[in-house]
C-alpha cells in the first residue's frame, strides 16, 4: 500500500528554533509538493519539485524557509528561525503526471506549534 | 487574491439527502478541476475531477458539474452518508501546469 510518509507528525518548539520536516514520496512519483494549511488561508502551496529540481518556491517566505530534495526518496522543509505565525499543519504530496491531469497523493501532515 | 473560492465554510445535510458543495473560480486558464476530501488528522485524498472541456463527471454517489460561463463548479453527493462528513477542498490546475490551487475548504456535516 504505497503512501506518502511524513515525520514528525507533531512538533512543538520555541520561537527562534530550527524546525526540519521530512517527507518520503511514493516510489516512482516525480513531483513533490509542500503545502501549509491554516484556518485563514486554507491550503497554500509553498514549493514543489519535479525530478528533484525545484520548480517553484514562490509561496515560501524566502528568508526563513528552505526546501530541498537530497535524493528521490526524501524531501525536507526547514524553517530557521521559526516564529509563532509558522504554526500550521504542513503537508507533503507527491504525484506523477498522468496524461490528462496530475493527481496528488498527500501525506498525513506535520502539525507544527511554535511557542 | 483567491483564484478558487469556496464561500461556504460549512454545510449541514440530513443523512440520505443530497449534499451540494459549491466552488467559484476566476482564472479562465484552468484546464482541470478537482475535489479533495479531508478527514481530521489525515491528508486530503483525491475524490473526483473534471476536465474543462466537459460539463459533468460522475463516479458512484459523486457528481461534479462545471459551468464554464459562470466559472462555477459544484460537487453533488447523493445520497449523503455519515462517512461523508469531512472537509471538501475544491482545486484547479492551471493550463497543464503541475501546480494545483486550492480553495479554503467547506466542512460538511451529515446529520443522522
Amino acid at each position: 500500500d504505497a503512501r506518502v510518509t511524513q515525520t514528525p507528525r507533531h512538533k512543538v518548539t520555541e520561537m527562534g528554533q530550527e524546525v526540519t520536516m521530512r517527507c518520503q514520496p511514493i516510489l516512482g512519483h516525480n513531483t513533490v509538493f509542500w503545502y501549509r494549511q491554516t484556518m485563514m488561508q486554507g491550503l497554500e502551496l509553498l514549493a514543489y519539485f519535479r525530478n528533484r529540481a525545484p520548480l517553484d518556491d514562490s509561496g515560501m517566505p524566502k528568508d526563513r524557509f528552505s526546501a530541498e530534495m537530497p535524493d528521490a526518496t526524501l524531501a525536507t522543509l526547514k524553517i530557521q528561525p521559526s516564529e509563532p505565525r509558522d504554526s500550521a499543519v504542513y503537508f507533503c504530496a507527491s504525484g506523477f503526471r498522468v496524461r490528462s491531469y496530475n493527481e496528488q497523493f498527500f501525506g498525513p501532515g506535520t502539525r507544527l506549534t511554535v511557542l | 487574491d483567491q483564484q478558487v473560492k469556496q464561500n461556504s465554510p460549512s454545510l449541514s445535510v440530513q443523512e440520505g439527502r443530497i449534499s451540494i458543495l459549491n466552488c467559484d473560480y476566476t482564472n479562465s486558464m484552468f484546464d482541470y478541476f478537482l475535489w479533495y476530501k479531508k478527514y481530521p488528522a489525515e491528508g486530503p485524498t483525491f475524490l473526483i475531477s473534471i476536465s474543462s472541456i466537459k460539463d459533468k463527471n460522475e463516479d458512484g454517489r459523486f457528481t461534479v458539474f462545471l459551468n464554464k460561463s459562470a466559472k462555477h463548479l459544484s460537487l453533488h453527493i447523493v445520497p449523503s452518508q455519515p462517512g461523508d462528513s469531512a472537509v471538501y477542498f475544491c482545486a484547479a490546475r492551471l493550463n497543464r501546469d503541475d501546480k494545483i490551487i486550492f480553495g479554503k475548504g467547506t466542512r460538511l456535516h451529515i446529520l443522522p
